[in-house]
């Protein structure tokens, strides 16, 4: 079935440096893949997303390129800020999961000012 | 209006009560969503409406039983639960299967639930 790997964390770092979270999927088909967040305390809020191949997702600084040579979507960030502190989850949907996204274990992002 | 409400935000019941999750969207959004999320877990889904109707029951068990009233509501009944019930219980809706499986899931804030 289809299926998601988020690389574990806590990730830690420190203002303004760059931020990757790496993302890997199985699925058949051609899954659209998202990203979402969850700040603490709060439900999960689309971050961004990519609907085929080559398709690149960006939202507050935010990237993701969707390769379907290596089945990935890596999430990164050219600088984090301590607001970003939150948990990060990288989903897919397709066809034949119908409704269901699949959602990754998720990463935990802390951000030292 | 591209928000999801749900109510109440925090909910401390014991194992012998009844009580009910309630959950708003305005978006015109015809699938609807009941995720059950454990700390530092990613969201379980638990039941999807698509058109009103039930369209997936993973398996929960039936003192959970959801409700979808109108297109806009959605709730979620809770009797004779056990401690290992509580967990954060989140809503979200999205368009419904003719959209595609493009579009992303707007998720209410979740209702905190301890059952003691």
């Amino acid at each position: 079935g289809d299926s998601v790997t988020q690389m574990e964390g806590p990730v830690t770092l420190s203002e303004e440096a760059f931020l990757t979270i790496n993302c890997t999927y199985t699925a058949t088909g051609y899954p659209s893949l998202f990203w979402y967040v969850q700040y603490p305390g709060e439900g999960l809020q689309l971050l961004l997303k990519a609907t085929k191949a080559d398709d690149k997702g960006s939202n507050k600084g935010f990237e993701a390129t969707y390769r379907k040579e290596t089945t990935s979507f890596h999430l990164e960030k050219g600088s984090v800020q301590v607001s970003d502190s939150a948990v990060y989850f990288c989903a897919l949907k397709s066809w034949t999961g119908g409704f269901k996204t699949i959602f990754g274990a998720g990463t935990r992002l802390f951000v030292k000012a | 209006d591209t928000e999801v409400t749900q109510t109440p935000k925090h909910l401390v019941m014991g194992m012998t009560n009844k009580k009910s999750l309630k959950c708003e969207q305005h978006m015109g959004h015809r699938a609807m969503y009941w995720y059950k999320q454990k700390a530092k877990k990613p969201p379980e889904l638990m039941f999807v409406y698509s058109y009103e109707k039930l369209s997936i029951n993973e398996s929960v068990p039936s003192r959970f039983s959801p409700e979808c009233p109108n297109s806009s509501l959605l709730n979620l009944h809770l009797h004779a639960l056990q401690p290992e019930d509580s967990a954060l219980y989140l809503c979200a809706s999205s368009q419904g299967r003719l959209a595609g499986n493009y579009n992303e899931q707007f998720f209410g804030p979740g209702t905190r639930l301890t059952v003691l």
